[in-house]
Parts: structure tokens; C-alpha cells; sequence
């Protein structure tokens, strides 16, 4: 079963917009991970968040978490036509050989 | 380096045909994995070798087998292909010694008429 939820499902913006996802998950985790995928190409990794940190940077990318509400937010700033992507959550919940669970994305479209 | 490597990247099956997706890594990495991307459905865990020698069913393993032929290669079997495996395959690997961050293939794409 799908452990994160991304929100929105879709995002358009024009370039030099911030672009904000947000992810929900349900049960207690260890960290959670945002992935990127260009179109028909493989995952990589973007950042990680350990479940005792409440924000992260890096770079242009910035991941909050807030495990009370067992959500986590990525914002992408100044955004480029190159961040047109889909974006995944994925959560580890600690149940050992780091089995993490993908949220279903968002589909960012940044437009020239 | 190359990192993690599928073949094929493209593949035609028959209801009924078997085949294997190869996935080989190169980065010393204890645990691989098999997931498999469906529109709408994100990524579901197939099968996961935690380490050399072991393999453990994930979220949809029914109609698959793995083997974990040694630390670089793990290999995913469809013995009978059903058109509900039509889908696009994704091998990923990560070491015990990281922060659990997943390195994935550039994906197989399995189309079963």
C-alpha cells in the first residue's frame, strides 16, 4: 500500500517561480527522501530527512518535515525549465534494508 | 562509473513467455532492489535482497522470482507473463553503510500483449 501522498498530483509554473509539493504519509518513519525522475529516465535522489530534523536545504531544494502532522513539503526556488520533472516521496519506516515506500508523485512543469 | 545497469531496456512478451530482467551494480553495494512503476501507482517493491545470499517478497511479488547471483547482479524472473505485468521495471541498489538513499537503473520497459 502506498505509505506517502504527494499533493498536487500536477504543477504547472514559469521559470523563476518557487514550486512547493507537499507529501503525506501514515505511519511513524525513520526519514523520508524526495526523488526525481525525468521523463522515461530512473530515479536519483535528491535530499534526505531524518525523522528528529525539522527542515533541510540544499542547494535551490528545501524540505521541511513535521512529523506530528506526518507531512513533508519540497520547495524548489527560482525554479528552471531543466526542474521539469516528476517528484516522488519515498519513506522509510525503519522495518529494516531500507524498504522505502514511493508516494504516486507531482508532475512539475516549469515553463520557459 | 556506471553505476546500476538493466537489460534490457525494451521488451515485447507474449502472454505465457517467460523472461529475466538483469540489474548489476558496481558500487559494492550490499542491498538491491526490484520495483515496478505503474502510471498513477508510483513505485511498489517486488523483491529486495537485503544482503548476498538472501531475497525477501515485497509489496507485489506474486508472478515474479529473483535471484541474488552475487553481490553485483540480481536478476528478476516472470515465468509466465500476464498482461498485468506490463509495466516499467526499476532495479535499485543502496549499502548498508549509507543513509538509506536508494541508486536506481534507467528502467525496463516490459510490454506483455
Amino acid at each position: 500500500s502506498q505509505q506517502g501522498e504527494e499533493d498536487p498530483q500536477a504543477l504547472s509554473i514559469q521559470e523563476g517561480e518557487n514550486a512547493t509539493m507537499n507529501c503525506s504519509y501514515k505511519t511513524s518513519i525513520n526519514n523520508l527522501q524526495w526523488y526525481r525522475q525525468n521523463s522515461g529516465r530512473g530515479l536519483v535522489h535528491l535530499i534526505l530527512i531524518r525523522s528528529n530534523e525539522r527542515e533541510k536545504h540544499s542547494g535551490r531544494l528545501r524540505v521541511t518535515l513535521d512529523t506530528s502532522k506526518k507531512s513533508s513539503s519540497l520547495l524548489i526556488t527560482a525554479s528552471r525549465a531543466a526542474d521539469t520533472a516528476s517528484y516522488f516521496c519515498a519513506t522509510d519506516t525503519g522495518a529494516g534494508s531500507y524498504q522505502l515506500t514511493f508516494g504516486k508523485g507531482t508532475k512539475l512543469s516549469v515553463i520557459p | 562509473n556506471a553505476g546500476v545497469t538493466q537489460t534490457p531496456k525494451f521488451q515485447v512478451l507474449k502472454t505465457g513467455q517467460s523472461m529475466t530482467l538483469q540489474c548489476a551494480q558496481d558500487m559494492n553495494h550490499n542491498s538491491m532492489y526490484w520495483y515496478r512503476q505503474d502510471p498513477g501507482m508510483g513505485l511498489r517493491l517486488i523483491y529486495y535482497s537485503a544482503s548476498e545470499g538472501t531475497t525477501d517478497k515485497g509489496e507485489v511479488p506474486n508472478g515474479y522470482n529473483v535471484s541474488r547471483l552475487n553481490k553485483r547482479e540480481f536478476s528478476l524472473r516472470l515465468e509466465s507473463a500476464a498482461p498485468s505485468q506490463t509495466s516499467v521495471y526499476f532495479c535499485a541498489s543502496t549499502s548498508l553503510g549509507n543513509t538509506g538513499e536508494l541508486f536506481f537503473g534507467e528502467g525496463s520497459r516490459l510490454t506483455v500483449l
